[in-house]
């Protein structure tokens, strides 16, 4: 079974703090996803990683950027928190191509105040 | 860039009545077009997929149909019952960019 996994279920950052979303997949997936969740909007792509220290942007990348130091890690950091970036985060993994089932994550609930 | 529509954003229909919700994309060089499940609480989950060389697609009382011509697809549910109750996102696959765009989801609620 995939298991993807997040750091954290419930976050509360105050504005202007640096935060870390952290996923782990333990299937050696080759891609990994970050979405946001929205009521009425979707699940909207804000970055992705196709390899270890590879990234692409994604829908809605600004305010955001990523890491991928290890096949199994892909952290989602926010540089300077802001109110309008509370959400619910997604990540997600697939075995290669966007052709596959993506596995999603339990979601990291961010509130920012 | 890829845009899909999904509607409606919500559902209700009566339990063992049929819910259809539909998706239309915009990049014709789509092929590959997914649904996903979410629960309350839960994540989403693949329920099923489709691929551009067939029209048809059915899993017991799920189903998918494709229109590649109208570039659009649907999701059909026949005799729903009460853990059918879900948000449902149609995505279409992003030619050439390795990642899935979603609809915005359909909020489906089965009455007993």
């Amino acid at each position: 079974d995939v298991k993807v996994t997040q750091s954290s279920r419930y976050l509360v950052k105050r504005t202007g703090e640096k935060v870390f979303l952290e996923c782990v997949q333990d299937m050696d997936h080759e891609n990994m996803f970050w979405y946001r969740q929205d009521p009425g909007l979707g699940l909207r792509l804000i970055y992705f990683s196709y390899d270890v220290k590879m990234k692409e942007k994604g829908d809605i990348p600004e305010g955001y950027s990523v890491s991928r130091e290890k096949k199994e890690r892909f952290s989602l950091i926010l540089e300077s928190a802001s109110t309008n970036q509370t959400s619910m985060y997604l990540c997600a993994s697939s075995l290669t191509s966007g052709r596959e089932t993506q596995y999603f994550g339990p979601g990291t609930r961010l509130l920012v105040l | 860039g890829e845009n899909v529509e999904q509607h409606p954003s919500t559902l209700s229909v009566q339990e063992g009545d049929s819910a259809v919700i539909k998706c239309t994309y915009s990049d014709s060089a789509s092929n590959y077009f997914p649904w996903y499940k979410q629960e309350l609480g839960k994540r989403p989950q693949l329920i099923i997929d489709i691929r551009s060389n067939v029209g048809e697609k059915k899993d017991q009382r799920i189903a998918v149909t494709l229109n590649k011509t109208a570039k659009h697809f649907s999701l059909h549910i026949t005799e729903t019952q009460p853990e059918d109750s879900a948000v449902y996102f149609c995505a279409a696959e992003y030619q050439g960019a390795q990642k899935l765009v979603f609809g915005q989801g359909t909020r489906l609620t089965i009455n007993p």
